[in-house]
């Protein structure tokens, strides 16, 4: 597609379980990032991949929380033992390079944990 | 470490009124400053950027300048429309261009 793609777009999960949110970038960006969007806290940087690397993942909150990126291109966001506060929008983006190109917002990822 | 603050909102304006929203950074270096914009239902979307010093960014009549003096980076636009209804986001990179910072966002309301 044209944009930068995730998915699900919604998904209500109990607490405990894990969850798997997948990002799709806009093809031929090399940069990937996540971040988490959440009532009281605003968006926080969660973090950062270049090619398959993860040169900062400072922002990820515990060791509950891990991503991957395979081929340069899709990448994984698991939460697991889901916790009621881990419930947000959790946001991908791409962008060629780094931060000096343009930054592009997938839609999100509505996780709600009950 | 890096911060920004913006104005508090929500912000109700009629249509073709005036519009700033104040955005105040604190990094360390030389950040790059950006507007971002959610409209509603939808991802966020780059408004406009501005790389260095009394730089100014512009875009769809919205416009901003790169203060260092005062590390602002104010939005402002001369006629607001009821399209531009959305939360606006200030943002800056830090200089190893690896992660955005966001302020709280600020809801903006055009009524006709």
């Amino acid at each position: 597609g044209a944009g930068v793609s995730q998915s699900p777009s919604n998904k209500v999960t109990e607490k405990g379980k894990d969850v798997e949110l997948r990002c799709d970038p806009i093809s031929g960006h090399t940069a990937l990032y996540w971040y988490r969007q959440s009532l009281g806290q605003g968006l926080e940087f969660l973090i950062y991949f270049q090619g398959n690397s993860a040169p900062d993942k400072s922002g990820l909150p515990s060791d509950r929380f891990s991503a991957e990126r395979t081929g340069g291109s899709v990448s994984t966001l698991t939460i697991q033992r889901t916790q009621q506060e881990d419930s947000a929008v959790y946001l991908c983006a791409s962008s060629l390079g780094s931060l000096r190109n343009t930054i592009y917002f997938g839609e999100g990822s509505w996780l709600t944990v009950v | 470490g890096n911060s920004v603050t913006q104005m508090e909102g929500p912000v109700t304006l009629s249509e073709e009124a005036f519009l700033t929203i104040n955005c105040t950074y604190t990094a360390t270096g030389y950040p790059s400053l950006f507007w971002y914009v959610q409209y509603p239902g939808e991802g966020l979307q780059l408004l406009l950027k501005a790389t260095k010093a009394d730089d100014k960014g512009s875009n769809k009549g919205f416009e901003a300048t790169y203060r260092k003096e005062t590390t602002s980076f104010h939005l402002e636009k001369g006629s607001v429309q009821v399209s531009d209804s959305a939360v606006y986001f200030c943002a800056l990179s830090d200089t190893s261009g690896s992660r955005l910072t966001f302020g709280e966002g600020t809801q903006l309301t055009v009524n006709p």
